[in-house]
């Protein structure tokens, strides 16, 4: 079967740099999506990653290693409004979106 | 900015009732999806259109969910009778196409409460 590995939660103060873990095992690869999700709205996205690598985009970043099936997203400079959850989605052989349940990111003043 | 339009954000009705949902994508976007996500869940695909047609509609529940994208553009969600497992966010969204780099918009969905 196909399946996406997130933190069910993570807490993080103000200020501060977290990291947000996602291990996938899919049938193919075919690029892997990072969308931010606030509570009672739409995933809005994030980031994309198809190569190898680190992937910069202001106070996010998002890393890449396909030969581990891994992923990491980097939020630097913690702000309370980003205080939300964040998904991790690969494409498959299908160009099918495989979700995962979300990391819930709660930051702290 | 472009948006996925989708209307309406909110719904209450009872069990054995018909709802429908609506969906406009961006525009140029050939690839609509609509999605239904329980809370603490990543979404759920029920179907999706390329152009007026389905290519995927495996998760879709059919004796009572149906779908359809006419024109190609906007399209409509049906659910008849709602059940009260039915509760969840339908997600809508768009994507130019469904390649490697195609990414998916999403519009800000609808929240359906069925008592």
């Amino acid at each position: 079967g196909q399946n996406i590995d997130q933190p069910t939660e993570m807490t993080a103060t103000e200020g501060a740099i977290v990291q947000i873990n996602c291990t996938y095992q899919t049938s193919g690869f075919n690029g892997l999506f990072w969308y931010q999700q606030h509570a009672g709205e739409a995933p809005t996205f994030l980031s994309y990653n198809v190569l190898d690598g680190l992937e910069e985009k202001g106070r996010f970043s998002s890393f890449l290693s396909r030969s581990k099936g891994y992923s990491y997203l980097l939020l630097k400079e913690l702000q309370m409004k980003d205080s939300a959850s964040y998904l991790c989605a690969v494409k498959d052989s299908n160009y099918q979106l495989i979700w995962g349940a979300g990391t819930k990111l709660i930051i702290k003043p | 900015e472009a948006e996925v339009a989708q209307s309406p954000r909110y719904k209450i009705t009872e069990k054995s009732q018909a709802v429908a949902f609506w969906c406009d994508p961006i525009s140029g976007h050939a690839t609509l999806y609509w999605y239904r996500q329980i809370l603490g869940q990543g979404p759920e695909l029920l179907v999706q259109f390329q152009d007026e047609s389905v290519v995927d509609d495996s998760q879709l529940p059919k004796d009572r969910f149906s779908a359809e994208r006419l024109k190609g553009v906007d399209s409509t969600l049906k659910i008849q009778p709602a059940e009260l497992g039915d509760s969840a966010m339908y997600l809508c969204a768009s994507s130019l196409g469904t390649g490697e780099s195609d990414t998916q918009y999403f519009g800000p969905g609808t929240r359906l409460t069925v008592l």
